[in-house]
């Protein structure tokens, strides 16, 4: 079946550096979506990608779509302590578009 | 709007009872999703609900069931607890399908002992 793997499973920054996390899926995906969970918390939707190729900028986050549309990355620029959580990605296979699987996730550790 | 919620937020059952979760949609949102999260296994997909109707299950076995009312408020139940059922459920529900952007409750924290 569908398989949704991210890595790093964990990265520890320093405040001011940059993080990326890398989504690769197993089978070609209609889209691709990332979710951020807080410590304590539950996930939050931040945002969807369609298109190949595609890439997308929420201020210090950018997200892309591979042009395959089997993988997708997460870039934070200059992170911050707010940044702390763990980033799934998640995606439905394009012959399946009903069922969202959810990648394994990175979590996010910064020191200030 | 209101968000999702979940009923109730924290949960302490032993082996072999059985649990009822549920969980009250945003207003307008007509698909509902269950998934179960552990520290090991990450977010697990357990199954949708769109208009009353189980459209999408994972691979979850028969003891996890689910249903879902006409005013789109859902229920999850698990049968036959076991210790590995210990989990955080979390509840989302979807303006459309379970493909589209998912709206997270605060979720259910489920200890089995």
């Amino acid at each position: 079946g569908q398989q949704v793997m991210q890595i790093p499973q964990y990265q520890h920054v320093q405040e001011g550096e940059d993080f990326t996390t890398y989504c690769n899926s197993s089978t070609t995906l209609s889209n691709i979506q990332w979710y951020k969970q807080r410590p304590g918390g539950h996930p939050v939707f931040l945002i969807q990608l369609v298109k190949s190729g595609e890439v997308k900028k929420q201020k210090r986050l950018t997200f892309q779509f591979g042009e395959a549309k089997k993988n997708s990355s997460l870039h934070i620029t200059a992170t911050q302590t707010t940044d702390v959580g763990t980033y799934f990605c998640a995606g439905s296979d394009v012959y399946n578009t009903d069922k969202l699987i959810f990648g394994t996730g990175t979590r996010l550790q910064v020191f200030p | 709007k209101a968000g999702v919620t979940q009923t109730p937020r924290y949960l302490i059952k032993t082996r072999g009872q059985q649990v009822t979760l549920s969980c009250s949609p945003i207003s307008g949102h007509r698909s509902v999703s269950w998934y179960q999260q552990t520290p090991g296994q990450g977010l697990q997909f357990l199954f949708e609900y769109f208009s009353e109707t189980q459209r999408n299950k994972g691979n979850f076995p028969g003891r996890f069931s689910g249903r879902q009312f006409s005013n789109s408020r859902s229920e999850m139940n698990v049968s036959t607890l076991e210790l590995g059922d210990s989990a955080l459920y979390l509840c989302a529900s979807s303006p459309l399908r379970n493909s589209y952007e998912q709206y997270f409750g605060p979720g259910t924290r489920l200890t089995v002992t």
